[in-house]
């Protein structure tokens, strides 16, 4: 089954505890991306990544960061989690196709940081 | 300004009604444009995708273009319960590399 697979799905944390959402695609997809999801402000890009190797910041990249070392695989960092992180995050990879800019989701990550 | 503008609603509209959904953006580049359904505490999901001006009808659903006015749309025929859910609405950059999503129209159908 093409699936998006993240983990954790919840998690509770304290601020300054390094954690990592891991991110892993099986429809070797070169794109892939990493959302957060707040009320009121919607979907926002934090990194995205055009292949291994390449990645480059979306529009609320700080505090964040990103590893693209095989295509599967598209680790969130957060290397000293804050308050403010606190959010719902997706994961999204994107089929190649030329006809559809379809973005296929995780099931998302709720983060606490408390 | 926001790059991707929607009305928050709620909308509800009855059981067998037209829901009209809209949506203006802000980059005069973007060539692609996308509707997401998101039930609560899921994932979105692509309803519809469009890229020239005009309508694109797959089953009930029709989604409508028209890049002079930077305005996309989404029109849902004959609304079911099911359909209750947020709408998203979705640009893709003129360089294809970032997705610029609205807040999200929440639509409600009563039975």
């Amino acid at each position: 089954e093409a699936q998006v697979t993240q983990n954790p799905r919840y998690l509770i944390t304290v601020t300054g505890k390094k954690l990592t959402v891991t991110c892993s695609q099986n429809m070797n997809h070169e794109y892939m991306s990493w959302y957060r999801q707040d009320p009121g402000l919607g979907l926002r890009q934090i990194y995205y990544s055009m292949n291994v190797e390449v990645t480059d910041k979306g529009d609320v990249p700080e505090g964040y960061k990103v590893s693209r070392k095989e295509k599967r695989n598209f680790p969130l960092i957060l290397e000293s989690p804050s308050p403010n992180q606190t959010s719902l995050y997706f994961c999204a990879s994107r089929s190649p196709r030329v006809d559809t800019g379809e973005l296929f989701f995780g099931e998302g990550s709720r983060l606490t940081v408390l | 300004q926001k790059e991707v503008e929607q009305n928050s609603g709620p909308l509800s509209v009855p059981e067998g009604a037209i829901a009209s959904l809209n949506c203006t953006y802000s980059d005069r580049g973007s060539q692609s444009f996308f509707w997401y359904r998101q039930y609560s505490g899921k994932s979105p999901e692509l309803i519809m995708s469009i890229y020239s001006n005009g309508d694109k009808e797959d089953g009930r659903f029709t989604a409508q273009l028209n890049k002079a006015s930077q305005y996309v749309s989404l029109l849902i025929r004959d609304s079911q319960p099911s359909d209750s859910a947020t709408y998203l609405c979705a640009v893709q950059s003129n360089t294809g590399n970032q997705f610029y999503f609205g807040t999200g129209t929440s639509l409600t159908v009563i039975p």
